[in-house]
C-alpha cells in the first residue's frame, strides 16, 4: 500500500514557541491531506483539510490562526502549531487518500507526532 | 446531525471469537472502514464495506447491512496481538470521513 510518513514522530516544546510538522506522500501524489488530532482515550477529531495549491478547510472549533497548514506540494503538507501551550499536547496524524477509480479512497495514515508542550 | 455508535470497551479470552458492533447515522453512505490503532500508533487499514454482506479477510471479518446502519467486525482466533482500538468510520454524501469514538478491545490470557 501507499506510504505517508510524518516528521518528526515526536516533540517536545516550550509554552510559546511554535512547533512544524510535516506530512508526506511518499510514493504517491495527495492533492488533499487531512490532519487530525486525537486525544487520550477519544477518537481522532478531523482538524482541518488541507488542499494542494489553495487554502485549507478547517473544521469548526479548529482556530486557523492557531494551526497554520501550508499544502506546497504534492507530496508534502506542514502543520505548524503556534505560540503552543499545554493543551495543545495530543497526538497529531496526517492522512492521504490514495484515489481510485470507485468512490472507494482508502486513507493512509502517517505515523504520527506526538507534541507535548511544557 | 451525523453519528457513530459502537462500545467503549470490549474484554475476550485468547484464541476466543469476538464480535465489535458499529451503528451508523450518517447524510448519506459511500462506505464503512473498520482501522486498528495500538496505542501510541496511527490507525492501519482492516477492511473496507459498501455493499450489503461480509467480506472475511483472514482472521478478521466485517459485515455490513446498510438498511439497518449496522456494521460489526468479527476477530477470530484471537491473539494476544489483537489488543487495540478498532475503530469504525463511514464516508458520508460529500466522501467525508466520519470517525466513531473506538473500541478498545482486551485479550486476556
Amino acid at each position: 500500500g501507499a506510504v505517508v510518513s510524518q516528521h518528526p514522530s515526536w516533540v517536545i516544546c516550550k509554552s510559546g514557541t511554535s512547533v512544524k510538522i510535516e506530512c508526506r506522500s511518499l510514493d504517491f501524489q495527495a492533492t488533499t491531506m487531512f490532519w487530525y488530532r486525537q486525544f487520550p482515550k477519544q477518537s481522532l477529531m478531523l482538524m482541518a483539510t488541507s488542499n494542494e495549491g489553495s487554502k485549507a478547510t478547517y473544521e469548526q472549533g479548529v482556530e486557523k490562526d492557531k494551526f497554520l497548514i501550508n499544502h506546497a506540494s504534492l507530496t508534502l503538507s506542514t502543520l505548524t502549531v503556534t505560540s503552543a501551550h499545554p493543551e495543545d499536547s495530543s497526538f497529531y496524524i496526517c492522512s492521504a487518500p490514495q484515489l481510485a477509480v470507485s468512490s472507494y479512497n482508502e486513507q493512509f495514515f502517517g505515523p504520527g507526532t506526538r507534541l507535548t508542550v511544557l | 446531525g451525523q453519528n457513530i455508535d459502537q462500545p467503549t470497551e470490549m474484554t475476550a479470552t485468547e484464541g476466543a471469537i469476538v464480535q465489535i458492533n458499529c451503528t451508523y447515522q450518517t447524510s448519506g453512505f459511500n462506505g464503512l472502514f473498520w482501522y486498528q490503532q495500538h496505542a501510541g500508533e496511527a490507525p492501519t487499514f482492516l477492511s473496507y464495506n459498501v455493499l450489503d454482506g461480509l467480506e472475511e479477510k483472514g482472521r478478521f471479518s466485517s459485515f455490513l447491512s446498510r438498511s439497518k446502519g449496522y456494521s460489526y467486525l468479527l476477530l477470530k482466533e484471537l491473539q494476544m496481538k489483537d489488543s487495540a482500538s478498532y475503530l469504525c468510520a463511514v464516508v458520508d454524501s460529500n466522501y467525508q470521513l466520519i470517525w466513531g469514538a473506538g473500541t478498545k478491545l482486551i485479550i486476556k490470557p
